[in-house]
């Protein structure tokens, strides 16, 4: 059974830094292209970036610079580290998987993992 | 990179039909089969409804269908139920460096 779990969340100030992680089980990462989505409260969602299996990655203009997706294939873990958080950072975080047989679809997704950015 | 434009709400009565457009660009709804739908419910994950324009994952109900036309996309919930009731949206590839972008989302309500 295919299985996300975000890890990671919580209150951090502005500036500040934090790690997310999404351990996968049921399949293998790196043999797929993986996503993080977030929501800010009451807004929608908003894709943030992508790890292709082939290790290439991409931003959101957003958090372009800020943020870095990376993988650790022993692990079977995709993680989001996150740098010089915003107030508008703020928001649930998820990791996603698009689908082998539809690879610009996400057809799993973690519970999500809330991010605050506050001082 | 713009979000997608979606009507921010649609409501029909049990049984009716409703359709959410998903209006793009050349760069991303109409130059790619590459649009899916996501289902939303308050405090769940999003769930996906369809995937390249008009297919269903398994599991998903016949009663959602999916089409493009141009630089718009639509999803249709044929006899509308009451679980209908959610958030819905649309996401596309893009040519544009980010890859990916979700629409605005449309609130359904099932009156």
């Amino acid at each position: 059974e295919v299985q996300l779990v975000e890890s990671g969340g919580g209150l951090v100030q502005p500036g500040g830094s934090l790690r997310l992680s999404c351990a996968a089980s049921g399949f293998t990462v790196s043999s797929n292209y993986m996503s993080w989505v977030r929501q800010a409260p009451g807004k929608g969602l908003e894709w943030v970036s992508v790890i292709y299996s082939g290790g290439s990655t991409y931003y959101a203009d957003s958090v372009k610079g800020r943020f870095t997706i990376s993988r650790d294939n022993s692990k079977n873990t995709l993680y989001l580290q996150m740098n010089s958080l915003r107030a508008e950072d703020t928001a649930v975080y998820y990791c996603a998987r698009a689908g082998p047989a539809a690879p610009r679809s996400f057809d799993y997704w973690g519970q999500g993992t809330l991010v605050t950015v506050s001082s | 990179q713009s979000a997608l434009t979606q009507p921010a709400s649609v409501s029909g009565s049990p049984g009716q039909s409703i359709t959410i457009s998903c209006t793009g660009t050349s760069s991303d709804v109409g130059g790619y089969n590459y649009v899916s739908w996501y289902q939303q419910h308050p405090g769940k994950a999003p769930k996906l409804m369809i995937y390249e324009v008009s297919n269903r994952p398994s599991g998903v109900p016949d009663r959602f269908s999916g089409s493009k036309s141009g630089n718009t996309a639509s999803l249709t919930i044929s006899g509308l139920q009451a679980e209908d009731e959610a958030d819905y949206y649309c996401s596309s590839y893009t040519s544009s460096s980010t890859h990916y972008v979700f629409g605005t989302g449309t609130k359904v309500t099932v009156l």
